[in-house]
């Protein structure tokens, strides 16, 4: 079983605050790194697949990047809302069949 | 878009009862995965199936047993269910060998053993 960590487990930000938070995964036999959106009674949704390093992807006001040499992703909002407020959950695929997942940000949006 | 469906969204049963957990996904996916989520953990695989009739193991399959006996389809069964797998399940689906391929999740079902 692999690690995969998050950090901030969670989150309280005013309205309009930037944020950020991190995904930590092995540097070796890496193969993409997803980051999905969880609400609250509904499905996840993919955000971001990345699969090189130094990858930027970019989502209206989120945004994240990749560094698989040093094994990190940082996931941006800026300028938060009240409908970000979400657990952001960041997954790491190797070489094998196996997505495995972080323990999740869990995001709180205060209007 | 893609819909994938889980058959119920929450479900109480009893120990040593067996438990079926139902899965289905309409958009030809080949591969389909079962999760469990609890708190303080991440999302921990089951089982998974590339393709009908062929599953493999993931992290945590004791306990559990999975059928895929239709593409769109992907069963999990609790054979005998205790409390600890009270914990709320999700099934994904994903297409095979697509480098950038994402995983499209059900709402989720959380059961309770009592």
């Amino acid at each position: 079983i692999l690690n995969v960590e998050q950090s901030p487990q969670s989150l309280h930000v005013q309205e309009g605050d930037s944020t950020n938070f991190t995904c930590s995964f092995p540097s070796s036999n890496f193969y993409a790194l997803h980051w999905y959106r969880w609400e609250t009674a509904k499905s996840p949704e993919a955000l971001f697949v990345m699969t090189l390093n130094g990858d930027e992807k970019k989502k209206g006001r989120i945004s994240a990047t990749l560094n698989t040499k040093e094994g990190y992703s940082y996931l941006y909002i800026k300028g938060s809302q009240p409908e970000d407020s979400a657990t952001y959950l960041c997954a790491f695929k190797g070489t094998g069949n196996q997505f495995y997942f972080g323990t999740g940000t869990s995001l709180t949006v205060i209007p | 878009d893609v819909k994938v469906t889980q058959s119920s969204r929450y479900l109480v049963k009893r120990t040593g009862e067996k438990v079926f957990l139902e899965c289905v996904q309409d958009m030809d996916h080949e591969n389909m995965f079962w999760y469990r989520q609890d708190p303080g953990l991440g999302l921990r695989l089951i089982y998974f199936s590339y393709d009908v009739k062929m599953k493999e193991k993931g992290d945590i399959p004791e306990g559990y047993s999975v059928s895929r006996e239709k593409k769109e389809r992907f069963s999990l069964i609790l054979e005998s269910a205790s409390t600890n797998q009270t914990s709320m399940y999700l099934c994904a689906s994903s297409y095979l060998g697509f480098t950038l391929e994402k995983l499209f999740f059900g709402s989720g079902t959380q059961l309770s053993v009592l």
